[in-house]
């Protein structure tokens, strides 16, 4: 059966301090990635989205950026986080486009 | 943008009620899903619906589309506590690997 998981559980970060999440799927080959951002009580915000190693797609502009390393495993980066980065980051994975996808547990990340 | 809207944004009825929820989108799509996301957690796959269906059943949901009108609703027959959660519906970008959510109904069954 398939996986995700992502780490940190939780992360409380100084502004101006790096940021890397992971995401790692686990029984599945070649899946595509994406990464959400959650603001309290709202809905999800398309980050980034990847089909393949080294191919990342940016649905928003901003001090963030994305990386696929290997087939399974995805990372959300930043080199100076703002207050405004806060929130609850969702990674999740899909068979095909237009497929359900499966969602990790997330990282709720507090910038102070 | 795509971005799909639910109505209404909290509901709160009492155990054993018939729960509602709409989304409606701008664009034309492949498909429609519906995702639950209890308190802090990360969200869980309800069930999708292709456009060229109007309607899908999956235990005490059901799932409408209108693809004239750009909108869906998710019914929760005979709520439980335990159905207490927020609700999305999320729309592909009919071209793209994307999708997009709104911005969910938040649902309290009261015991």
């Amino acid at each position: 059966s398939q996986t995700i998981h992502q780490w940190p559980a939780t992360l409380v970060q100084p502004v101006g301090s790096p940021l890397s999440l992971e995401c790692t799927v686990e029984g599945t080959s070649n899946p595509n990635l994406y990464w959400y951002r959650q603001a309290a009580g709202r809905g999800l915000q398309l980050l980034f989205y990847s089909v393949g190693i080294g191919q990342i797609s940016s649905e928003v502009p901003q001090n963030l950026s994305a990386s696929r390393p290997q087939d399974r495993q995805f990372i959300l980066s930043s080199k100076k986080l703002l207050l405004s980065d806060s929130g609850f980051y969702l990674c999740a994975w899909s068979w095909e486009p237009y497929n359900e996808q499966f969602f990790g547990p997330g990282t709720r990340l507090t910038v102070l | 943008s795509q971005q799909g809207e639910e109505d209404p944004q909290a509901l709160s009825i009492q155990e054993g009620e018939n729960a509602t929820m709409n989304c409606s989108y701008k664009t034309s799509i492949n498909n429609l899903q519906w995702y639950r996301q209890n308190s802090g957690r990360g969200l869980v796959h309800l069930i999708l619906i292709r456009s060229n269906e109007r309607e899908k059943h999956s235990g005490r949901l059901r799932v409408t589309l209108d693809t004239s009108k750009k909108s869906s609703s998710l019914l929760i027959t005979a709520s439980r506590a335990a159905d207490t959660a927020s609700y999305f519906c999320a729309t592909d970008a009919h071209t793209g690997n994307q999708f997009y959510f709104g911005t969910g109904t938040s649902l309290t069954v009261i015991p």
